[in-house]
């Protein structure tokens, strides 16, 4: 699983809330990404980070926040929960090593009600 | 930005059929390729990449083309079976260098359905 775990996997909250997601990776890579999967959409990216403090936008940063303040987790921060933001959230890595790839985590099933 | 667009969004056939999905791009400096095979609740998973000092790979029952000057690439599966059934998805990306090294830009999903 190149070490990826994303918390929680499964949450249900209420709009107005601030909800964290968690992604915790075991084996240093440096790169890594916060996508959000909704039908007829693909996969989009939120967030990503090249290092420890090191973060920047994606297609669709509006209403989320990031936090990288050690090489092994990457937070994906919702200030105020919105229905729009229900989605299934994948955290991903660059390996490197392996031609670059990216590997994504499990997913994280995030309902706003 | 990168605009990804990926066709058809929804491919049915019957096993031992062939099934090809295409992608176009629009970054002219995009230079990886990777198609992603994602089954129902799952992570997506890398199935092929090409990049695009190559026309072609092939792994097995899968190949991938790649045509620089249009802008396009293509997954080819071959011999389908019923397990081949999932949603495929298309990518592109920079990976010249930089802090964007490597950020994927996602096609829209194909479902594919293979029938026994």
């Amino acid at each position: 699983d190149a070490g990826i775990t994303q918390s929680p996997r499964h949450k249900v909250t209420e709009t107005g809330t601030p909800v964290t997601l968690r992604c915790h990776q075991t084996e240093n890579h440096r790169y890594m990404y916060w996508y959000r999967q909704d039908p007829g959409h693909g996969l989009r990216l939120i967030h990503y980070s090249y290092g420890v403090k090191d973060t920047d936008k994606g297609e669709v940063s509006d209403g989320y926040s990031v936090s990288r303040s050690k090489t092994e987790d990457f937070l994906l921060t919702l200030e105020s929960a919105t229905s729009s933001q229900t989605s299934v959230y994948f955290c991903a890595i660059r390996l490197t090593g392996s031609g670059n790839t990216i590997y994504f985590g499990e997913g994280s099933w995030l309902t706003v009600v | 930005g990168e605009n990804v667009e990926q066709h058809p969004s929804t491919l049915s056939v019957q096993e031992g059929d062939s099934a090809v999905i295409k992608c176009t791009y629009s970054d002219s400096a995009s230079n990886y390729f990777p198609w992603y095979k994602q089954e129902l609740g799952k992570r997506p998973q890398l199935i092929i990449d090409i990049r695009s000092n190559v026309g072609e790979k092939k792994d097995q029952r899968i190949a991938v083309t790649l045509n620089k000057t249009a802008k396009h690439f293509s997954l080819h599966i071959t011999e389908t079976q019923p397990e081949d059934s999932a949603v495929y998805f298309c990518a592109a990306s920079n990976n010249a260098g930089g802090t964007s090294y490597g950020k994927l830009t996602f096609g829209q999903g194909t479902i594919l359905t293979v029938h026994p």
